[in-house]
């Protein structure tokens, strides 16, 4: 999972197998954004989820966020090569839309 | 679709020399925001604007300062570069301040300080 002081994570996995990423966060936050990143281009947000909500999704993305044990999750259904991206949660503890981003997790998916 | 544009996408500078850095947003946001990513920390906010005239301190402000002289454009100004500010920044914009607000962020511009 990705925060705080925790390393890049990195995840390998092949076409048509099922993916999820964990992020945990320290403060509180009433929304958690998950934005992809592709090679060489800015942060693009993917999908987000509100503290009212259990569950998200967005075609093959689901989205969940548990606010007592203050973590969420993305899930990728079925991943495709196009889905090879780095992927990073992030919270806004200030409501105030100053985002804190996670250290992200690159995710490969090969042939 | 929200357009965000960086200049210049890539620089070499001299330590010591002044480095700006610019960008420009066409979707009439008040928010503007600077951040660097280096490997192993993610993203990081630099300096935030809410509107023309106003900038305000992020996470790591030391050694950089901001400028915001309109909607369209906020600058992020390095007067003493140092190797350490080595990065790729990134530039975004949002609109009204609020939970659940998208940022838009532009291509990014990778800075190399010799």
């Amino acid at each position: 999972s990705q925060w705080g002081e925790e390393n890049l994570q990195a995840l390998s996995i092949q076409e048509g197998e099922d993916v999820t990423m964990n992020c945990s966060y320290k403060t509180y936050t009433t929304v958690v954004h998950w934005y992809r990143q592709d090679s060489g281009r800015g942060p693009a947000l993917i999908i987000l989820i509100r503290s009212n909500e259990r569950e998200k999704r967005s075609g093959r993305l689901r989205a969940t966020l548990d606010t007592s044990s203050q973590s969420s999750s993305l899930s990728i259904t079925a991943a495709q090569c196009e889905d090879t991206a780095v992927y990073f949660c992030a919270t806004d503890p200030s409501s105030g839309q100053k985002l804190v981003f996670g250290q992200g997790t690159i995710l490969k998916v090969y042939l | 679709e929200a357009a965000v544009t960086q200049s210049p996408r890539n620089k070499v500078a001299v330590t010591g020399g002044k480095v700006t850095l610019s960008c420009n947003q066409t979707n009439n946001h008040n928010n503007m925001y600077w951040y660097r990513q280096d490997t192993g920390h993610g993203l990081r906010l630099i300096h935030y604007s809410y509107g023309a005239g106003s900038t305000e301190k992020g996470d790591i402000p030391d050694g950089y300062k901001a400028s915001r002289p309109s909607q369209e454009n906020f600058s992020l100004i390095l007067e003493l570069a140092t190797p350490s500010q080595t990065s790729v920044y990134f530039c975004a914009s949002g609109d009204r301040g609020g939970a659940g607000d998208t940022q838009y962020f532009g291509p990014g511009t990778r800075l190399l300080v010799l």
